[in-house]
């Protein structure tokens, strides 16, 4: 299983940008690239998901270079709310079933 | 439609006893996963099981077992309870051929 490092912690301020960089160097040919939030006493809650490139949805954007092997997560403007624990995770899900591994996570931390 | 439920919310229990945790999915999945959560692990898989079969396994002794019934509902059960054992026990459910898993609130299990 394709093993994740992420930064322990991060804090930004409302209406700032964060990017959060995770790193999977033996991320296999099949996996995808997963980023969850997860708020206190909560299960975690789908970001975005990507294979190569970029992919960007209401909520946020994931960057993937050609190599594949670190990934960001970028929220724009976060706010208050934005305040969680965010992991990322390798593997795929299709095919052979989850093979997921979720990270330490990173806690963001936004004030005003 | 509703989302993924788990029963009971919270739960004390003694070392020795055993524990049986329920997990009903997003109606139409059939794909339900089982992980623990602690403070010093993280978020750890214990095990996936799609139409009543355990498709994948995590790295947990034998003393947790899971099963999954034809309505797809699923039930994990823990023996011999021992204080590294108290965790908040998520499941995720998630369609066929589809990539997001949809967590429940959770499980929090404690062991005196």
């Amino acid at each position: 299983l394709a093993k994740t490092t992420q930064p322990i912690s991060m804090d930004s301020y409302e209406g700032q940008e964060v990017n959060i960089t995770c790193s999977h160097n033996n991320i296999a040919t099949n996996d995808y690239i997963t980023w969850y939030q997860q708020f206190p006493s909560q299960g975690p809650r789908f970001i975005i998901q990507g294979y190569k490139t970029k992919v960007t949805n209401e909520v946020a954007s994931l960057f993937i270079p050609a190599d594949r092997k670190s990934s960001t997560l970028s929220l724009p403007r976060v706010s208050l709310s934005d305040t969680a624990v965010y992991y990322c995770l390798v593997g795929g899900l299709t095919g052979g079933g989850n093979k997921l591994t979720f990270g330490t996570g990173t806690q963001l931390k936004v004030e005003l | 439609k509703a989302g993924v439920t788990q029963t009971p919310r919270y739960l004390i229990k003694t070392r020795g006893q055993q524990v049986t945790l329920s997990c009903s999915p997003i109606s139409g999945h059939r794909s339900v996963s089982w992980y623990q959560q602690t403070p010093g692990q993280g978020l750890q898989f214990l095990f996936e099981y799609f139409s009543e079969t355990q498709r994948n396994k995590g790295n947990f002794p034998g003393r947790f077992s899971g099963r999954q019934f034809s309505n797809s509902r699923s039930e994990m059960n823990v023996s011999t309870l021992e204080l590294g054992d108290s965790a908040l026990y998520l499941c995720a459910s998630r369609g066929t051929g589809d990539n997001e898993q949809f967590f429940g609130p959770g499980t929090r299990l404690t062991v005196l």
